[in-house]
């Protein structure tokens, strides 16, 4: 089973700061890694798949890097709406499909 | 649109059974494969199980294993899982979430069922 480690637990930014979450695997997953986000009370919602490739309607300011043990999502000036809790997900060795425990962005 | 519609969920003793369901729309069904994943309070997200859009194919999680089943209904666009010897541990939010067509990432979520599990 592929473990995914996700630092830091909690990020605390300022509005319009840049937040840079990192998702560490503990073997080679490609590219196959996804981002979610999740608000509370709300269903995640994808907003990277194969480590970079922004889903429908995910804005710009949302981007993803990384390959092979190292991954890294980016938010490059945050907004109000985008205080939430990140996970990562792979999909390259499965099942099973597993994720990071999450990081939490929260306003500083 | 894609929508994804759980139900069933509710407050069941340890040792008991639920059966939950999923309606789905927006979307050709029979042609995607499907997931249930839950989300136990203030935790993380835990995959619990997969079904083929031909329904041949199943996977589960270790921790559900010999305990839940799931299934589908093409006719009727709908997923199920049922949930026996349910534990506290079970308590969670699940959520059926659809792969992608191509790839095995989640694409779309339902909003989630709360099941408690509780004498």
């Amino acid at each position: 089973e592929i473990v995914l480690t996700q630092s830091p637990a909690t990020l605390s930014v300022s509005p319009g700061e840049r937040a840079t979450l990192s998702c560490r695997a503990s073997q080679s997953v490609g590219s196959k890694l996804a981002w979610f986000q999740q608000k509370p009370g709300q269903a995640p919602r994808l907003l990277i798949s194969g480590a970079s490739t922004r889903a429908t309607g995910i804005p710009a300011r949302f981007s993803g890097s990384g390959s092979g043990t190292e991954f890294t999502l980016t938010i490059s000036s945050l907004q109000s709406e985008d205080f939430a809790v990140y996970y990562c997900q792979q999909y390259n060795n499965w099942p099973p499909w597993t994720f990071g425990q999450g990081t939490k962005v929260e306003i500083k | 649109e894609v929508q994804l519609v759980e139900s069933g969920g509710n407050l069941v003793q340890p040792g008991g059974s639920l059966r939950l369901s999923c309606a789905a729309s927006g979307f050709t069904f029979s042609s995607y494969e499907m997931n249930w994943v839950r989300q136990a309070p203030g935790r993380g997200l835990e995959w619990v199980s997969y079904i083929s859009s031909s329904v041949h194919i199943i996977y589960y999680a270790d921790s559900v294993k010999g305990r839940f089943t799931i299934s589908r209904d093409n006719a009727k666009n709908s997923l199920f899982l049922q949930m026996n010897s349910l534990r506290a541990e079970d308590t969670a939010i699940y959520y059926c979430a659809r792969h992608n067509y191509y790839e095995h990432y989640f694409d779309y979520w339902g909003q989630g069922v709360l099941v408690t599990v509780s004498s």
